[in-house]
């Protein structure tokens, strides 16, 4: 069974960039059909879908955030990432990477998830 | 911008039925919206429970089941227990590539 573990900076400065990896596990990334995708979730807050990415490099943007985001793949890693520009602290979240199926979008594999706090 | 709609909160009695219902600010939900449906318990990542309308994933128990109900979509928990105490997120795909998420439902079962 596939697994994804998220990675990165626990604590960011406001107005610099967010960076987050999702290595995926027990499975090729450029394998079948499946977008690669990115949510968060503020604390005792619900969840908000970011985005995702195919594996052509093909992505889809959440449009209140899409002037700050970028997702890219390296398949050569079996790794997808996260960049959230110019952060404040109302981008403080839980960071999840989940794997969505290509035909109706179902999140079906979730990593644990990771902290990102903004703060100076 | 699409908006959508779940109860922030429900309550039901154990061994009793709720369903739990995922709308559109505008418009009415279909199978065209590809509908899935995610629990999830404090400090834990979402589980998914239900895609495409009313597919159990693998593991979810059979008291769990969506639907369409009117213009929205629904998951039914049928025999409700403690451990279904959780928050429930639906998620609906809105077309050019795009989910959204529900504001999600803090059920409380007692």
């Amino acid at each position: 069974q596939v697994q994804l573990q998220e990675s990165g900076p626990g604590l960011v400065k406001p107005s610099q960039t967010l960076s987050l990896t999702c290595t995926v596990s027990s499975g090729s990334i450029s394998r079948g059909s499946y977008y690669w995708s990115w949510i968060r979730q503020p604390a005792g807050k619900g969840l908000e879908w970011i985005g995702r990415i195919y594996t052509s490099g093909s992505t889809n943007y959440n449009p209140s955030l899409k002037s700050r985001v970028t997702i890219s793949v390296d398949t050569s890693k079996n790794q997808f990432s996260l960049k959230l520009s110019s952060v404040t602290a109302a981008d403080t979240a839980v960071y999840y990477c989940a794997r969505a199926a290509a035909g109706d979008a179902t999140l079906d594999v979730w990593g644990k998830g990771t902290t990102v706090t903004v703060s100076s | 911008q699409t908006v959508v709609t779940q109860e922030p909160s429900f309550s039901v009695s154990p061994g009793g039925t709720v369903t739990l219902t995922c709308g559109l600010s505008s418009g009415s939900v279909s199978t065209n919206y590809y509908p899935s449906w995610y629990q999830q318990t404090p400090g834990q990542a979402p589980r998914t429970l239900i895609y495409s309308t009313n597919t159990r994933s693998s593991g979810v128990p059979d008291r769990f089941s969506g639907s369409i109900l009117g213009n929205k979509a629904a998951l039914t928990i049928t025999g409700a227990q403690a451990d279904d105490e959780s928050d429930y997120y639906c998620v609906l795909y809105v077309g050019s590539g795009i989910s959204v998420f529900g504001g999600g439902t803090k059920l409380t079962v007692l």
